[in-house]
């Protein structure tokens, strides 16, 4: 199963509504996660089950979508979420989307 | 604290060998699936393996398949990757990451570099 996410590379202020879309080769269910990198950092997880938060993220980070289609949506940019975004496929042969880059406009 | 620490990366040479070792401390590390993600410089993050909280499951993404080996040592709470056969292409920071199967990785390591390259 393939993940594609886009864009690959996003340019947003600090304020803004932004939304990533990961799209699945096949239907893979809710069986997807979020995940935030930032440089020289460990990913660290936003969204599971592809909506739910993870404890300690903010509220400002939402997911929806199921079956081939998802998005993760941040309500209002804050400088600190300017960062590469990623979906991944949750399975025993677990599957990453290419990435997302975040950049301040 | 609750945390993974991965240690072994260096720089090899083409067709030589490295081990990969992550300790795990405060959490029962048997109980949970872990992994090894790698991610070469500049690019995305590609899962290599897993293993079973047991030690009896073992999944390899094709890429590694025949040259890498996940295990474990649960009761040294540590989890390891042996790597032979390296090639160019297997540069990358790995790191060890809690849980998987149809789980989010919850927890990860600070990564470690590895670096084939003559």
């Amino acid at each position: 199963i393939q993940l594609t996410q886009s864009p690959s590379f996003l340019s947003a202020s600090v304020g803004d509504r932004v939304t990533i879309t990961c799209r699945a080769s096949q239907g893979i269910s809710s069986y997807l996660a979020w995940y935030q990198q930032k440089p020289g950092k460990a990913p660290n997880l936003l969204i599971y089950a592809a909506s739910t938060l993870q404890s300690g993220v903010p509220s400002r980070f939402s997911g929806s979508g199921s079956g081939t289609e998802f998005t993760l949506t941040i309500s209002s940019l804050q400088p600190e979420d300017f960062a590469t975004y990623y979906c991944q496929h949750l399975n025993f042969y677990a599957t990453f989307g290419q990435g997302t880059r975040l950049e301040i406009k | 604290e609750v945390q993974l620490v991965e240690s072994g990366g260096g720089l090899v040479r083409p067709g030589e060998s490295l081990s990969l070792s992550c300790a795990a401390s405060g959490f029962a590390f048997s109980d949970y699936h872990m992994n090894w993600v790698r991610q070469a410089p500049g690019k995305g993050l590609e899962w290599v393996s897993s293993i079973s909280g047991s030690g009896t499951y073992i999944y390899e993404a094709d890429s590694v398949k025949g040259r890498f080996t996940i295990s474990r040592d649960n009761a040294k709470n540590s989890l390891f990757l042996h790597m032979n056969s390296l090639r160019a292409e297997d540069t990358a920071v790995y790191y060890c990451a809690r849980v998987g199967g149809y789980q989010p990785f919850d927890l990860w390591g600070q990564g470690t570099l590895v670096t084939v390259s003559s």
